[in-house]
């Protein structure tokens, strides 16, 4: 079983639309969660990442983890067409190892 | 802040050859630095961590003597990936972390080496 699951997409969304993106993970003695976003032939940059359980918002985005499901959401509202991107899930127990999931591909068609 | 460049960005070289890989933080200083190699459509996968000073940790899987790394400073960490074969080709991609800079486990990326071995 991989640490870190994630569904790879592509998934197509029309402008404007409410994004849901989502992940499970397995090791539950890890307490960071993080959202990276890369693009094409670049480096992942952080997005958001969160502590624990609960939702922490960022502008359009919200970050949300379910510790009883092992779950983590990322959810982008009024997505807009630079939002498109592949989206990685990660999780970390402290300042080494981050596991990441496969990411996802957005595509936001204007 | 917390810029982490890489160089070169992209790298063709012949099977056999050894490549260098440069991953700089520009303007703080990196506790620790990782190194990735992320496959098309594939997750990123930690190969190594390097503290400043120390040998790198080797993820389980990765030939240390293959895939060399020296973090001999604390902005500068470099990979050698020694006789080069064409299922090196990957994108390699480096991180760094600073205790000091913050404290929510965040690493900095750089922009990731493209290597392709012919």
């Amino acid at each position: 079983q991989k640490e870190v699951e994630q569904d790879p997409g592509p998934l197509s969304v029309p402008e404007g639309a409410i994004v849901s993106l989502n992940c499970t993970y397995s090791n539950s003695a890890f307490q960071y969660f993080m959202w990276y976003r890369q693009y094409s032939r670049k480096g992942p940059e952080l997005l958001m990442y969160t502590y624990s359980s609960g939702n922490k918002e960022d502008g359009r985005f919200t970050a949300q983890v379910d510790k009883s499901s092992k779950y983590i959401s990322l959810f982008i509202r009024d997505s807009q067409p630079s939002d498109s991107a592949t989206y990685l899930c990660s999780q970390s127990g402290g300042y080494q190892k981050v596991t990441f999931g496969t990411g996802t591909k957005l595509q936001v068609i204007p | 802040g917390a810029v982490v460049s890489q160089h070169p960005s992209r790298v063709i070289c012949k099977s056999g050859t050894s490549v260098k890989i440069e991953c700089r933080s520009l303007d703080f200083q990196a506790t620790t630095m990782f190194w990735y190699r992320q496959f098309p459509k594939k997750s990123l996968m930690l190969m190594a961590t390097s503290n400043e000073g120390s040998k790198a940790t080797y993820e389980q899987g990765v030939e240390k003597d293959k895939f060399l790394i020296n973090h001999a400073s604390l902005t500068l960490s470099t990979l050698t990936v020694t006789s080069a074969h064409p299922e090196d080709s990957s994108f390699y991609i480096c991180s760094a972390s600073s205790i000091e800079r913050n404290g929510n486990n965040e690493q900095f990326f750089g922009p990731g080496t493209r290597l392709t071995v012919l």
